[in-house]
């Protein structure tokens, strides 16, 4: 199976301030057809888990331009511009292209200072 | 608007059975994959079976395989995961989502219902 690697496991923010997380992967992500099949999910305390993004940069309908993802490859990057209150809980990427099973990677608490 | 209801969690002991089920609602069930996902108490998102829009293929966790079966009855828009054989292991809150692409863009998940495995 895939490895998905998330750093850092967690971090303190101010309000207002940038946010960034990264993950890597054990194998690439680039399909054969030219997408690269790498998700972001979070889960606010208490909840169940939200999209955030899909296929690296793409975010969910609904979901605020504070959010954006990049990278390629096996390195991927999920940047929050300016953080609030309503943003903490646990940002989870997912690999998607090695089949069965998607993995997940371990999960970064963001918590607010 | 979409909603996934899921029910049927239980506290089980080890070596038995349970049915869970997702109901489904707001959306066109049966064009869609949909996704069993957990999390164990304290844990992360661990992906565990996924069933196809249309033709019900299935794809199982290696965790899972063997004791669990994902179905669908499209007529009642409703996902179900039969559990059999269950270990202290699975112990977790289930989720369902709706899947799109047929793998892993989970745009909606419910609330989760918990599954308990101790004697």
């Amino acid at each position: 199976d895939i490895v998905m690697t998330q750093t850092p496991l967690s971090l303190s923010v101010t309000p207002g301030q940038p946010a960034s997380i990264s993950c890597r992967s054990s194998q690439s992500l680039l399909h054969g057809d030219g997408r690269t099949y790498l998700y972001w999910y979070m889960q606010k305390p208490g909840q169940s888990p939200q999209p955030l993004i899909h296929e690296v940069s793409n975010r969910f309908s609904g979901v605020s331009d504070r959010f954006s993802g990049s990278g390629s490859g096996t390195d991927f990057t999920l940047k929050i511009s300016r953080v609030e209150a309503e943003d903490v809980g646990v940002y989870y990427c997912m690999q998607g292209i090695h089949l069965p099973p998607p993995t997940f990677g371990q999960g970064t608490k963001l918590e607010i200072k | 608007e979409v909603q996934l209801l899921e029910s049927g969690g239980d506290l089980v002991r080890p070596g038995g059975s349970l049915r869970l089920s997702c109901v489904a609602s707001g959306f066109t069930f049966n064009n869609y994959a949909m996704t069993w996902v957990r999390q164990a108490p304290g844990k992360g998102l661990e992906w565990v079976s996924a069933i196809s829009g249309s033709d019900g293929t299935t794809y199982y966790a290696d965790s899972v395989k063997g004791r669990f079966t994902i179905s669908r009855d499209n007529s009642k828009d409703t996902l179900y995961l039969q559990m059999d054989s269950l270990r202290a292991e699975d112990t977790a809150l289930y989720y369902c989502a709706k899947t799109i692409d047929g793998c892993c863009r989970f745009d909606y998940w419910g609330q989760g219902t918990l599954v308990t495995v101790s004697s």
